[in-house]
């Protein structure tokens, strides 16, 4: 069974571009989340999108935004990109986003801002 | 206000003994805990996960302990190899409105000397 894949790997931009990230969820999964971990933080919690209807959302300002497909696929934007958007953003799938069902991460994009 | 604690950034073990990692949480309404464990380029795996109607979970050798009253849970890992050596999460997550997102302690990096 295919993990979750997460496209690009890395990704190199300028401050005030903006940037979409792919993430292709476990064949059944409904539910994606996205994080982002900076160095020495855990994994701040973005968004999390099920049967294509954003369900939760962290902290985070409007510049992150992201969608999902009919097939579960995903997408996260980040507009007029900062200095401080440099991370490592992670996504995760599982069947329905229960919390009783461990999530299922891909290996993330990494993302630097120049 | 960081709802997830995880106090010791890192903990150093020798290989055979027991490692324990520590995780302290604020949110009552938090009720489900899991433990992932993540390898440098890689995204995080998950370990074992504790329901709150319980005190204590084990599976091999893992074995997550919670004390609800004190908002702690605690993750054994006897003996500790080599190959544990690894950032290792605690995650908390509860039932609606939260579905589908889990809090995140900001990691503890284990490692095990041969």
């Amino acid at each position: 069974k295919a993990g979750v894949t997460q496209t690009p790997r890395y990704l190199i931009k300028t401050r005030g571009q903006q940037v979409t990230l792919s993430c292709s969820p476990i064949s059944g999964h409904r539910s994606v989340s996205w994080y982002q971990q900076t160095p020495g933080q855990g994994l701040q919690f973005l968004f999390e999108y099920f049967s294509e209807t954003q369900r939760n959302k962290g902290n985070f300002p409007g510049r992150f935004s992201g969608r999902q497909f009919s097939n579960s696929r995903s997408e996260m934007n980040v507009s007029t990109l900062e200095l401080g958007d440099s991370a490592l953003y992670l996504c995760a799938s599982s069947l329905q986003g229960a919390k009783d069902q461990p999530q299922h991460f891909g290996d993330g994009t990494r993302l630097s801002i120049l | 206000d960081q709802q997830v604690k995880q106090n010791s950034p890192s903990l150093s073990v020798q290989e055979g003994r027991i490692s324990i990692l520590n995780c302290d949480y604020t949110n009552s309404m938090f009720d489900y805990f899991l433990w992932y464990k993540k390898y440098p380029a890689e995204g995080p795996t998950f370990l074992i996960s504790i329901s709150s109607i319980k005190d204590k979970n084990e599976d091999g050798r893992f074995t997550v302990f919670l004390n609800k009253s004190a908002k702690h849970l605690s993750l054994h890992i006897v003996p500790s190899q080599p190959g544990d050596s690894a950032v290792y999460f605690c995650a908390a997550s509860g039932w609606v409105p939260n579905a589908g997102k889990s809090t995140f302690g900001d990691g503890t990096t284990l490692t095990v000397k041969p």
